[in-house]
């Protein structure tokens, strides 16, 4: 099975601080996305990666940079988190080819902002 | 523009099948039919993909219209863990490659 984690489940962090949140995935998957989820709004996507060191921007990048120095690994970073960034991330993989739509998601870090 | 219409919540009795609908009435030729979905707290998780044929996993069962426009999720035999928000979606970004999720139907599985 494809196995895809977050660090973290829940953080607390404060306004103004710098926050990482890894994603690894263990299936040599040349895709990998950050989205956040908030009530009503759905998924947005933050960021995405299509290869070692490669980064497009998603829907919402302000605020967010990220990270991909491996395969496996894709990070997301806040670089002064704010109020409004409390919110669960997701982070997706997902090969190429003809499975290329099939995400695979992490569990989702819960992050809050204080 | 999520392209697809679910039914905001629906129940089911432990041990039944539950029959999960969703319309895509502009499903275009190439698009696939993905089936996610999410658990309480937690990511997403697929379930079933297909284009125009009937496809069946270890999870579930697709049942797809012969014009496509509208196709059923099918969990066999449902337990508590099923209960869940169920996702169908059609469409995907072509340049970044996102899901573009709708709202999704409310599975309550009871006892």
């Amino acid at each position: 099975d494809v196995k895809v984690t977050q660090s973290s489940r829940y953080l607390v962090k404060r306004t103004g601080e710098k926050v990482f949140l890894e994603c690894v995935q263990d299936m040599d998957h040349e895709n990998m996305f950050w989205y956040r989820q908030d009530p009503g709004l759905g998924l947005r996507l933050i960021y995405f990666s299509y290869d070692v060191k490669m980064k497009e921007k998603g829907d919402i990048p302000e605020g967010y940079s990220v990270s991909r120095e491996k395969k496996e690994r894709f990070s997301l970073i806040l670089e002064s988190a704010s109020t409004n960034q409390t919110s669960m991330y997701l982070c997706a993989s997902t090969s190429g080819g003809a499975r290329k739509n099939i995400q695979y998601f992490g569990a989702g870090t819960r992050l809050s902002v204080l | 523009d999520a392209k697809t219409t679910q039914p905001t919540s629906m129940d089911c009795a432990e041990g039944r099948a539950a029959n999960l609908p969703c319309n895509h009435s502009t499903i275009s030729g190439n698009e696939y039919v993905y089936w996610y979905r999410q658990i309480h707290s937690q990511g997403p998780q697929y379930i079933i993909h297909g284009l125009k044929n009937n496809e069946t996993n270890e999870m579930a069962s697709l049942i797809i219209t012969e014009d496509r426009k509208s196709s059923t999720l099918i969990l066999p035999h449902a337990t508590l863990r099923d209960t869940a928000v169920y996702y169908c979606i059609v469409r995907v970004s072509s340049n970044t490659g996102k899901l573009i999720f709708g709202q999704g139907t409310t599975l309550q599985v009871k006892p």
